[in-house]
C-alpha cells in the first residue's frame, strides 16, 4: 500500500537547527512536497524534490533519496512564527499525491 | 492572500443533505486539487482537474463527485452527507498540471449534524 510516515510531534528551541524527516513506499514516484500548515489556516508551499540532493530555500533546505524513500526538510535559525505542522507528500506514478498525517513542530523561547 | 477563493467559509448541514462547494483558481492556473482534511486522517487527496479535464482521482467517495468548468472555477459535490464528512475541505490551484507549486485557498469548514 501507500504509506508516508513522519513523527507526529517535535520541540526545538528558537535559534536552533531542526529536521524533520519522511520516508515514503509509493506506487511510483513523482515528485516529493513539503508544506507548512498553521493551525486553522491553509497549507502553504516550502519545497518540491524530484532528483536526488539538496533544495536550499533560505532558512528552509528539503533532501532527497529515492534510493531510500526518504526525504528531510531542515529548518535553521528557528523563529517562534516557525511552530506549526509540516506536511511531506509524494506524488505517485499515477499522479495522486498522498501526504503524510503531518509533524506538528513546537518551538520554545 | 493565495488568489484562490473557496466558498463558503463555514457550512453547518444535516445528514442525509447536500451540498456544493466551490473554489476559484488564482487568474491563469489550469489546474484545480481538492483535499479533505480531518482531525484524524490528516490531508486526503481527492481529485485533480486540469483545464476542465479530470487527471487524478484519490480515495474520493462515489456520494462526491467534482467539476471544473470552461471559466476553470471547480465544485465539489457532497451528497447524502454522513456525520463522518465533517471535515476542511481545501482547494488548490497551480499553473500546469504538475503540482510543482500550488496555492490553497482558505478552505471550507463543512460540519454535518
Amino acid at each position: 500500500g501507500q504509506n508516508i510516515d513522519q513523527p507526529t510531534e517535535m520541540t526545538a528551541t528558537e535559534g536552533a537547527i531542526v529536521q524533520i524527516n519522511c520516508t515514503y513506499q509509493t506506487s511510483g514516484f513523482n515528485g516529493l512536497f513539503w508544506y507548512q500548515q498553521h493551525a486553522g489556516e491553509a497549507p502553504t508551499f516550502l519545497s518540491y524534490n524530484v532528483l536526488d540532493g539538496l533544495e536550499e530555500k533560505g532558512r528552509f533546505s528539503s533532501f532527497l533519496s529515492r534510493s531510500k524513500g526518504y526525504s528531510y526538510l531542515l529548518l535553521k535559525e528557528l523563529q517562534m512564527k516557525d511552530s506549526a505542522s509540516y506536511l511531506c507528500a509524494v506524488r505517485d506514478q499515477d499522479d495522486k499525491i498522498i501526504f503524510g498525517k503531518g509533524t506538528r513542530l513546537h518551538i520554545l523561547p | 492572500d493565495s488568489g484562490v477563493t473557496q466558498t463558503p467559509k463555514h457550512l453547518i448541514t444535516a445528514t442525509g443533505q447536500r451540498v456544493t462547494l466551490r473554489c476559484s483558481p488564482r487568474s491563469g492556473d489550469l489546474s484545480v486539487y481538492w483535499y479533505q482534511q480531518s482531525l484524524d486522517q490528516g490531508l486526503q487527496f481527492l481529485i485533480h482537474y486540469y483545464n476542465g479535464e479530470e487527471r487524478a482521482k484519490g480515495n474520493i467517495l462515489e456520494r462526491f463527485s467534482a467539476q471544473q468548468f470552461p471559466d476553470l472555477h471547480s465544485e465539489l459535490n457532497l451528497s447524502s452527507l454522513e456525520l463522518g464528512d465533517s471535515a476542511l475541505y481545501f482547494c488548490a490551484s497551480s499553473p500546469g498540471d504538475e503540482l510543482t507549486e500550488a496555492f490553497f485557498g482558505q478552505g471550507t469548514r463543512l460540519t454535518v449534524v
